[in-house]
């Protein structure tokens, strides 16, 4: 089975600070994608990557930057948090090609607040 | 760009009765489309897709769903409700061109025994 694994699931973290948020999946996967997830607002697009190194901005990038240097990890970067940043944040993978030709693969999640 | 809308936040039904979730989306050719069930505590798992074909796709865990193009809707459908089916399900559409797939706000479905 795909597993994608996201390697907190929770963390507390104070206004200013940098938090990385890691995942790492381990089928050899071509696209991986960076969701945030909030009550009323379902899943919004932050970031996403189909290939090492490359990244392209989702609908909402701003707070946030995002690493991928190796296919299997893609590590989301909040330079400097902030209180609007507390959220669910959802790591997802899928195979080779344009995302509609297979499914999405998804982490359980990384709860993040921001005191 | 596309977009979908669940119109319904939170459903309770009773166990053994039916369910339907509605949705709906906006997208100007052909669309790709998804539903996905998250149950707590737990990452989304895909429970059926449309991409082209029969307009009524069967899914996973007895979940069935129904393409109307006339009406831009995806609805799903489960004939009778399991307690274990208590979770948030998300409707989902993407487009051939694009990486990125777009989801709706969820409906909350709740089990009353």
């Amino acid at each position: 089975d795909v597993k994608v694994t996201q390697s907190s699931r929770y963390l507390v973290k104070r206004t200013g600070e940098k938090v990385f948020l890691e995942c790492v999946q381990d089928m050899d996967h071509e696209n991986m994608f960076w969701y945030r997830q909030d009550p009323g607002l379902g899943l919004r697009l932050i970031y996403f990557s189909y290939d090492v190194k490359m990244k392209e901005k989702g609908d909402i990038p701003e707070g946030y930057s995002v690493s991928r240097e190796k296919k299997e990890r893609f590590s989301l970067i909040l330079e400097s948090a902030s209180t609007n940043q507390t959220s669910m944040y959802l790591c997802a993978s899928s195979q080779e090609g344009r995302i509609n030709t297979g499914e999405l693969f998804f982490g359980e999640g990384s709860r993040l607040t921001v005191l | 760009a596309q977009s979908v809308t669940q119109p319904d936040i939170h459903i309770t039904v009773s166990e053994g009765a039916s369910l339907e979730l509605r949705c709906n989306y906006s997208y100007g050719a052909t669309p790709y489309l998804f539903w996905y069930v998250q149950s707590p505590g737990q990452g989304l798992q895909l429970l059926l897709k449309y991409f082209s074909g029969d307009t009524l796709v069967q899914g996973i865990k007895g979940f069935e769903a129904e393409f109307k193009r006339s009406q831009s809707s995806f609805n799903l459908r489960k004939p009778s409700v399991h307690w274990s089916d208590a979770a948030e399900y998300f409707c989902a559409v993407g487009a051939s061109n694009d990486y990125k797939l777009s989801f709706g706000a969820g409906t909350t479905v709740t089990v009353r025994a």
